[in-house]
């Protein structure tokens, strides 16, 4: 079974631009969440989309937006990039809320903004 | 606001012996504590899964410990082989009575396992 993939796998951006990550989930997961995970912060919960709703958000600005396609594939955007954007972006497939089911995190795509 | 503690600063550890990390929190009372392996460049792992209800769980050389009272999860590496040398997350669910908030997680734990 293929795991969870990322695309692009690193990114460099300057500020006041925009951008758009994807995520495949694994096969038959429904649920896919989207973390950024930084040095200083650590891994921090960005919004999680189940049947294309999203149905929990962190605590991020509205630049940060997100969602799902009916074959559970999904986009997360971030718009007005600014320099403490940059980040490790992952995202984790489950098969439904992930807060009691198993989370498979993608390799995360790279973002670095100039 | 949920807090999650774990150990900053690296832990060394000889080979053969037992590595314990530690993870705490407050603000909360999480029905579910999830423990993950994160290994440099790479996505987090699923390691293991532990309930309010269960005081222990173990997987192989693994073993999770979750005291409610205590507000505090003990992993255990038993026999800890170099291979095993990665950082540590540990993640409580993010439920706070009004819904469903996504996995909250510490900031891990660096584990180095000395041959």
């Amino acid at each position: 079974k293929a795991g969870v993939t990322q695309t692009p796998r690193y990114l460099i951006k300057t500020r006041g631009q925009q951008v758009t990550l994807s995520c495949s989930p694994i096969s038959g997961h429904r649920s896919v969440s989207w973390y950024q995970q930084t040095p200083g912060q650590g891994l921090q919960f960005l919004f999680e989309y189940f049947s294309e709703t999203q149905r929990n958000k962190g605590n991020f600005p509205g630049r940060f937006s997100g969602r799902q396609f009916s074959n559970s594939r999904s986009e997360m955007n971030v718009s007005t990039l600014e320099l403490g954007d940059s980040a490790l972006y992952l995202c984790a497939s489950s098969l439904e809320t992930p807060d009691w089911n198993e989370q498979f995190f993608g390799p995360g795509t790279r973002l670095t903004v100039l | 606001s949920q807090k999650i503690e774990q150990n900053s600063e690296a832990l060394n550890i000889q080979e053969g012996k037992t590595a314990t990390l530690t993870c705490n929190y407050t603000n909360y009372s999480p029905a579910y504590l999830q423990w993950y392996r994160q290994d440099p460049g790479r996505g987090p792992v699923f390691l293991l899964l532990i309930r309010e209800n269960e005081k222990e769980k173990r997987k192989e050389r693994l073993k999770v410990t979750f005291d409610t009272t205590l507000k505090q999860s003990l992993f255990h590496i038993t026999a800890s082989q170099p291979a095993d040398s990665a950082t540590y997350l540990c993640a409580l669910d993010g439920y706070s009575g009004g819904g469903a908030d996504g996995l909250t997680f510490g900031k891990g734990t660096h584990l180095i396992i000395q041959p």
